[in-house]
């Protein structure tokens, strides 16, 4: 079972800033591992989003953004568009089970 | 271009044995590890397992230990997850994905159907 928690669903209008939470243990964002994020669109292959808790891979919008604080890892989307629908994930390291690679539970973006 | 291509989609009844690929182009294969991600219909993603392909170490998740075996071969830069005895339960899409420098998942292959049916 996921050791990332983040909230089942967010929707917003097109234009709105919208923002994803990822709750996590001290074993893993808390031990200062950094939180990547990724977006699926319906039917396709994830997508690296962010890296590093805050970096945008070449060719990503500056409209996605990431943020770390403590044990919490956060997904902005500003300015959201009708494309931006899709399900979110963070991933981060969790030393708890022998060194695992983790992701979160997934967020679903609905733009309505 | 950097791409991760995967074998094709499969159906196979419980108990069979099955080995599916991903084929990395356009990159020094061996100075990246690859990991195998799993998603079962309508669920969310989880880590199986990974491989460094320079000297095929690999490192599963507690969950996959011993239900699935990844292998690499470099000098047809290709990874390999197989199962020596499939079950329905691991009817699924599988990913692999490229591990780059902060242990984010840079580059995804398309995704392999495995559908275990009887």
């Amino acid at each position: 079972q996921s050791v990332l928690t983040q909230s089942p669903s967010v929707s917003g209008a097109p234009g709105q800033r919208v923002t994803i939470s990822c709750s996590a243990s001290s074993s893993n964002i808390g031990a200062d591992y950094a939180v990547h994020w990724y977006q699926q669109l319906p039917g396709t292959a994830p997508k690296l989003l962010i890296y590093g808790n805050k970096n945008r891979p070449s060719g990503v919008p500056d409209r996605f953004s990431g943020s770390r604080s403590g044990t919490s890892a956060s997904l902005a989307i500003s300015g959201l568009q009708a494309e931006d629908d899709a399900d979110y994930y963070c991933q981060s390291y969790d030393t708890s089970l022998s060194g695992n690679y983790v992701f979160g539970t997934g967020t679903k973006v609905t733009v309505l | 271009e950097v791409q991760l291509v995967q074998s094709g989609a499969e159906m196979k009844k419980p108990g069979e044995s099955l080995r599916i690929s991903c084929k990395g182009t356009g990159y020094n294969f061996t100075n990246y590890w690859i990991s195998w991600v799993r998603q079962m219909p309508g669920k969310g993603l989880e880590w199986m397992g990974s491989i460094d392909p320079s000297d095929s170490y690999t490192t599963y998740s507690p969950s996959f230990q011993g239900h699935v075996t990844i292998s690499a071969d470099k000098s047809i830069t290709t990874a390999y997850l197989q199962w020596s005895g499939l079950e329905a339960s691991d009817t699924a899409i599988y990913y692999c994905a490229r591990m780059g420098y902060y242990y984010e998942m840079d580059v995804w292959g398309q995704g392999t159907t495995v559908t275990v049916f009887s």
